[in-house]
C-alpha cells in the first residue's frame, strides 16, 4: 500500500484563486520529491525537499518540508491554467520511491 | 541532454500473450526503474535496475520481470497477460549511485498496454 498520503485528491480551483495540496507520511523521510503530470504526459520532476523546515519557491509554487519530515505541501498562489494535472509527492521507503495517489487540479476559467 | 525514450508507445495485446517493453535512459544514468500507472492504483513500483542488476522489486507477480543491458537500457516483459494488466507502464531513469528515493526520476513518455 501507498506510505504517503495526498490530499485533497481532487482541486477544483477558480482561475487566479491560490490552493495547498498536502503530503503526509507516517514515517520520517529522508527527502521528499514533487513531481506534476499533465493530462496524457508523464511525471516531470519539480523540486526535491531534504532539510527540516525547508522551504522552496518555483515562481508561484511554493513547497514546504515539514519540521518532523512527515509532511510537505505545495501551495500554488494565483492559479493559471498551465497549472492543470496531477501533483504527486514522493518518499523514500526500503529503498524504493513511493509515491501518494497525487492531487488533480482542474482550473475554472 | 536526449530523454528518456521509451517503445513501443501503444501496444494492444490479447490475454495470454506476453509483451516486451523497452526503455533507453539519459546518458549517464545507470538507474533505471519502472511503473505500472493505473486510474485505480496511481504509480505503483515494479523494480529498479543499477548496473545490470535488480536492486529493487515492487509487490508484483512473476509474471513481471525485467533486465538491464550493459549500455544501461532496460526492457521489461510481462507474462500470460491478463485484463488487469492494461495500464501506462512508465520508466524513469537516475543516475542512482545511492538508494533510489535520494534521486530526482526523469521519466519517459511511457508506454501505453491495452489487453483485450
Amino acid at each position: 500500500g501507498q506510505q504517503v498520503m495526498q490530499i485533497p485528491q481532487y482541486q477544483h480551483v477558480q482561475e487566479g484563486e491560490d490552493f495547498t495540496t498536502y503530503c503526509n507520511s507516517s514515517t520520517t523521510l529522508s527527502n521528499i520529491q514533487w513531481y506534476k503530470q499533465r493530462p496524457g504526459g508523464h511525471p516531470v520532476f519539480l523540486i526535491q525537499l531534504v532539510k527540516s523546515g525547508e522551504v522552496k519557491k518555483q515562481k508561484r509554487l511554493t513547497f514546504q518540508f515539514g519540521e518532523a519530515k512527515k509532511n510537505s505541501s505545495l501551495h500554488i498562489t494565483a492559479t493559471q491554467t498551465t497549472d492543470v494535472g496531477t501533483y504527486f509527492c514522493a518518499g523514500p521507503y526500503d529503498y524504493k520511491l513511493s509515491f501518494g495517489a497525487g492531487t488533480t487540479v482542474t482550473v475554472r476559467a | 541532454k536526449a530523454g528518456v525514450t521509451q517503445t513501443p508507445r501503444y501496444l494492444i495485446k490479447t490475454r495470454g500473450q506476453q509483451v516486451t517493453l523497452s526503455c533507453s535512459p539519459i546518458s549517464g544514468h545507470r538507474s533505471v526503474s519502472w511503473y505500472q500507472q493505473t486510474p485505480g492504483q496511481g504509480l505503483q513500483f515494479l523494480f529498479e535496475y543499477f548496473s545490470e542488476t535488480q536492486r529493487n522489486k515492487g509487490n508484483f507477480p512473476g509474471r513481471f520481470s525485467g533486465r538491464q543491458f550493459s549500455n544501461s537500457r532496460s526492457e521489461m516483459n510481462v507474462s500470460t497477460l491478463e485484463l488487469g494488466d492494461s495500464a501506462l507502464y512508465l520508466c524513469a531513469s537516475s543516475l542512482g549511485r545511492g538508494p533510489l528515493g535520494d534521486y530526482e526520476q526523469y521519466f519517459g513518455p511511457g508506454t501505453r498496454l491495452t489487453v483485450t
